[in-house]
């Protein structure tokens, strides 16, 4: 099977630059993908690692580096309406079907 | 284009009783997945259809089973329904050929289920 690990909660103030980690265990890695969900909505799809390196979309990077099973979204400028819960998810062992991990909290303050 | 609709929004049920759960993919997407989200966790795997045939399926007991129509839509029932089942569903499409490609999943605003 696979797990994921990422912090349950991070704080940050308007304007700022974010990270947040993910840590993962699995065999046949496929990719490791980043989602964004605001209170009571649908997770929306932010962005999708499947080489080493970091790739750009807007304010949002994400980061993957295979050979320490870990990846990071880093979140520039940050602006209030960022705050969400932000969710890694692996796709690995013969399936394509993502597998989520319990999501990162992230508070933008004034 | 239109995106994945998920129907009711919010439900209440008794433990005991069937729920039935229903999901509009979005358009050109021809595989269906189901997740429950338990408050402050992530999305966990219910299972996938695509032609109509279940394709995957996660650590859910057979009473959670599904459907998947000609035009892509999707139901998913949940039998002799337990507190522990009261949680967000979502449902999510996508297109099958694909699943390795770097957009992901388009996800439903879910059912909020609660079992009383």
């Amino acid at each position: 099977g696979q797990s994921l690990e990422q912090p349950s909660e991070v704080t940050a103030v308007e304007g700022a630059i974010v990270q947040i980690n993910c840590t993962y265990q699995t065999s046949g890695f496929y990719g490791l993908s980043w989602y964004q969900q605001h209170d009571g909505g649908a997770p929306t799809f932010l962005s999708y690692n499947a080489l080493d390196g970091l790739e750009e979309t807007g304010r949002f990077s994400s980061f993957l580096s295979r050979s320490d099973s870990y990846g990071y979204l880093l979140l520039q400028e940050l602006q209030m309406k960022d705050s969400a819960s932000y969710f890694c998810a692996v796709r690995a062992g013969g399936s394509y079907i993502p597998t989520f991990g319990r999501g990162t909290s992230l508070i933008v303050h004034p | 284009e239109t995106g994945v609709t998920q129907s009711p929004t919010h439900l209440i049920k008794t433990r005991g009783q069937q729920v039935t759960l229903r999901c509009s993919s979005q358009s050109g997407h021809n595989t269906v997945s189901w997740y429950q989200q338990a408050l402050g966790q992530g999305p966990q795997f219910i299972f996938q259809y695509y032609r109509e045939e279940e394709n995957g399926r996660g650590n859910f007991p057979p009473r959670f089973s599904g459907l998947q129509f000609p035009n892509y839509s999707s139901e998913l029932n949940v039998n002799a329904l337990e507190l522990d089942d009261s949680a967000l569903y979502l449902c999510a499409s996508t297109r099958l050929q694909d699943r390795g490609a770097n957009y992901g999943y388009t996800f439903g605003s879910g059912t909020r289920l609660t079992v009383v």
